[in-house]
């Protein structure tokens, strides 16, 4: 049972190029996250999908994108990377809540991505 | 301007004493609290959880306590060991904002042998 696994684990990017980091999980969750994490900042939400075909914008979305285009993966695409995307970078996925009912979140071992 | 506060960016413990991580937040509309522990090249893992309808939940060694009048939280481990080493995240989830969770900044607990 593999959970959430994140690809690639490391990467180097000189600044411009672009990249595109998989996350996968095999819970059957509908719901799926991507977080960065800065020194002091803790986890700050990118971008997220309540269900296959669906994206929607979290706290700092701007240099990204993503898509979903099946339930168990979720894309995040950075077009032009700059040094301030250099970050590590979480995957995260979850059940739909029911109002009587938490489901929480289920991380990827993380993808630390450095822009030089 | 952070919702979900950790105001000590570490801790250090002896082993066998207790430790007490504390955590407070702004918004008034977090029905939900998490603790997360993270490991050096690990994703967080959950820990514990408390709903906003409660003011405490145990579980073995963990114990969160909601106070919601001073929207102060707090994660007490007893006893702690040295295998408690590693940063604890504080989160918030506001129900009809969705189901997205804020995250504080953490706190790196040590606990010494």
């Amino acid at each position: 049972n593999a959970g959430v696994t994140q690809t690639p684990k490391f990467r180097v990017l000189k600044t411009g190029q672009s990249m595109t980091l998989l996350c996968a999980q095999d819970m059957n969750h509908e719901y799926m996250y991507w977080y960065r994490q800065d020194p002091g900042m803790g986890l700050r939400l990118i971008h997220y999908s309540v269900g296959e075909g669906t994206t929607a914008k979290g706290e700092v979305p701007d240099g990204y994108n993503v898509s979903r285009l099946k339930k168990q993966n979720f894309l995040l695409g950075l077009e032009s990377a700059a040094p301030s995307q250099t970050s590590v970078y979480f995957c995260a996925s979850s059940l739909r809540d029911r109002p009587s009912e938490f489901y929480g979140y289920t991380f990827g071992s993380g993808t630390r991505l450095t822009v030089v | 301007d952070q919702q979900v506060k950790q105001n000590s960016p570490s801790l250090s413990v002896q082993e066998g004493r207790i430790s007490i991580l504390n955590c407070d937040y702004t918004n008034s509309m977090f029905d939900y609290f998490l603790w997360y522990k993270k490991y050096p090249a690990e994703g967080p893992t959950f820990l514990i959880s408390i709903s906003s309808i409660k003011d405490k939940n145990e579980d073995g060694r963990f114990t969160v306590f909601l106070n919601k009048s001073a929207k102060h939280l707090s994660l007490h481990i007893v006893p702690s060991q040295p295998g408690d080493s590693a940063v604890y995240f504080c989160a918030a989830r506001a129900y009809n904002y969705g189901q997205n969770f804020v995250f504080g900044p953490g706190t790196r607990l040590s606990v010494l042998p």
